[in-house]
């Protein structure tokens, strides 16, 4: 166990739908990132917050979007959806700021069908 | 995009060493070499770092060349528990801003 939540842990929606997708850090984490995996694709960096800021965006559509909030969880939000959304969302944690940083501590991902 | 290279895949027999290797020619002197597995779709995790000493841990060993150029995990006797894909990552030090960039990744199969 990682210490990172990630709920749900399987959603299926049909195209042009909306869904959010959440994430719990690991307690004292200040860092959150978002990874997505498709088959064809790979683990792809979408976004980056830090205690509560963005800090990167990576591959990350134009339809998502993401925010962390004051207590550190994190929710990625994707809309319009379509068939090639359906993917693995994982997120992961980190402590950064003020010490070296460390390795980050992935969610066991939040699967995504869309039909 | 990933500054490394790694073998598609190879295979080990249980409960021998599995060497995997990794090169990153175009390492910089302040990036960090990283480890990362993933067993069937789980999320990554996280396996062993280092700068350009030797590392181990209870899970592996890691062994940087001087001119940190390449570098090995070594899974000293592996399990079945161990067949995943292994991904080597370069990353920045002490970079808070800077998202670890995965790319394809060793598939380590370990056979009975």
């Amino acid at each position: 166990d990682s210490g990172v939540t990630q709920t749900p842990k399987h959603l299926i929606t049909a195209t042009g739908q909306r869904v959010t997708l959440r994430c719990s850090p690991r307690s004292g984490d200040l860092s959150v990132y978002w990874y997505q995996q498709s088959l064809d694709q790979g683990l792809q960096f979408l976004i980056h917050y830090y205690n509560g800021e963005e800090r990167a965006k990576g591959n990350i559509l134009e339809r998502f979007s993401a925010q962390q909030f004051p207590d550190l969880h994190s929710e990625l939000n994707l809309s319009s959806l379509e068939l090639g959304d359906s993917a693995l969302y994982f997120c992961a944690s980190s402590v950064v700021g003020g010490r070296l940083d460390t390795e980050a501590f992935f969610g066991q991902g939040t699967r995504l069908t869309v039909v | 995009d990933a500054k490394t290279t790694q073998p598609t895949s190879m295979d080990c027999a249980e409960g021998r060493a599995a060497n995997l290797p990794c090169n990153h020619s175009t390492i910089s002197g302040n990036e960090y070499v990283y480890w990362y597995r993933q067993i069937h779709s789980q999320g990554p995790q996280y396996i062993i770092h280092g700068l350009k000493n030797n590392e181990t841990n209870e899970m592996a060993s890691l062994i940087i060349t001087e001119d940190r150029k390449s570098s090995t995990l070594i899974l000293p006797h592996a399990t079945l528990r161990d067949t995943a894909v292994y991904y080597c990552i370069v990353r920045l030090w002490n970079s808070g801003n800077t998202p670890l960039v995965f790319g394809k990744g060793t598939r380590l199969s370990v056979i009975a």
